[in-house]
């Protein structure tokens, strides 16, 4: 399988939950990022990996927990979550942190959905 | 700050009729603009990166032009298959980082 995939596609969880979120590219590409994606609002960048290396945490609060145990694997740990928090949540590839030429390649998200 | 806005927020068009979509951006050391379609209930589709002003370029009905404020989105006769949210973004020198921003796009709908 070739591209960014992302699992669940939906998920519809609980204040008091913990879930995870996983996203699997077979580019080769070294860097990797979540993106939160609301309406009417830009993308928001919340975490940048690049080499399994933490690069930017963009001010996430704590209950968002990423894990990048190796180039191709990037999770998002959920817990204790907000209505608020309900969104798109968009992985995203690039073969290293200048972008390049072919900008990044994304995943197909995950709706995100805290009742 | 970098900052990027888009307009119109949305655009409705016949089939055929040709029209243009805004970015305009404000930021320090521009590495990169980079256009992106975004279809309902997926993550956004790479299609253009402009570097310089000046630059252009095309794929199908779709022209991207470059300036040193601003880029547009040509559609040229469009289709149906057109329709989506057409994102604009921004790559620019931020410390040893290479920050990313992205406008709130434009939803276009062309109608057959």
């Amino acid at each position: 399988e070739t591209g960014v995939t992302q699992t669940p596609r939906h998920l519809v969880m609980g204040m008091t939950n913990k879930k995870s979120l996983k996203c699997e590219q077979h580019l080769g590409h070294n860097a990797m990022y979540w993106y939160k994606q609301s309406a009417k609002k830009p993308l928001e960048l919340m975490f940048v990996y690049n080499f399994k290396e933490q690069t930017e945490n963009n001010s996430v609060p704590s209950r968002f927990s990423p894990e990048c145990p190796n180039s191709s694997h990037l999770f998002l740990h959920l817990h204790t979550l907000q209505p608020e928090d309900s969104a798109l949540y968009l992985c995203a590839s690039s073969q290293d942190l200048r972008t390049g030429v072919y900008g990044y390649t994304f995943g197909s998200g995950t709706r995100l959905t805290v009742v | 700050e970098d900052q990027v806005t888009q307009s119109p927020e949305a655009l409705r068009l016949q089939e055929g009729e040709s029209s243009s979509l805004n970015c305009s951006y404000t930021v320090s050391g521009l590495r990169g603009l980079f256009w992106y379609r975004q279809d309902p209930g997926k993550g956004p589709e790479f299609l253009f990166t402009l570097y310089s002003a000046g630059e252009e370029k095309e794929k199908e009905r779709l022209k991207a032009t470059l300036t040193k404020k601003e880029s547009f989105l040509h559609i040229t006769a469009p289709k149906p298959e057109d329709s989506a949210t057409y994102l604009c973004a921004v790559q620019a020198n931020s410390g040893g980082y290479q920050k990313v921003t992205f406008g709130t796009g434009t939803k276009l709908q062309v109608i057959p």
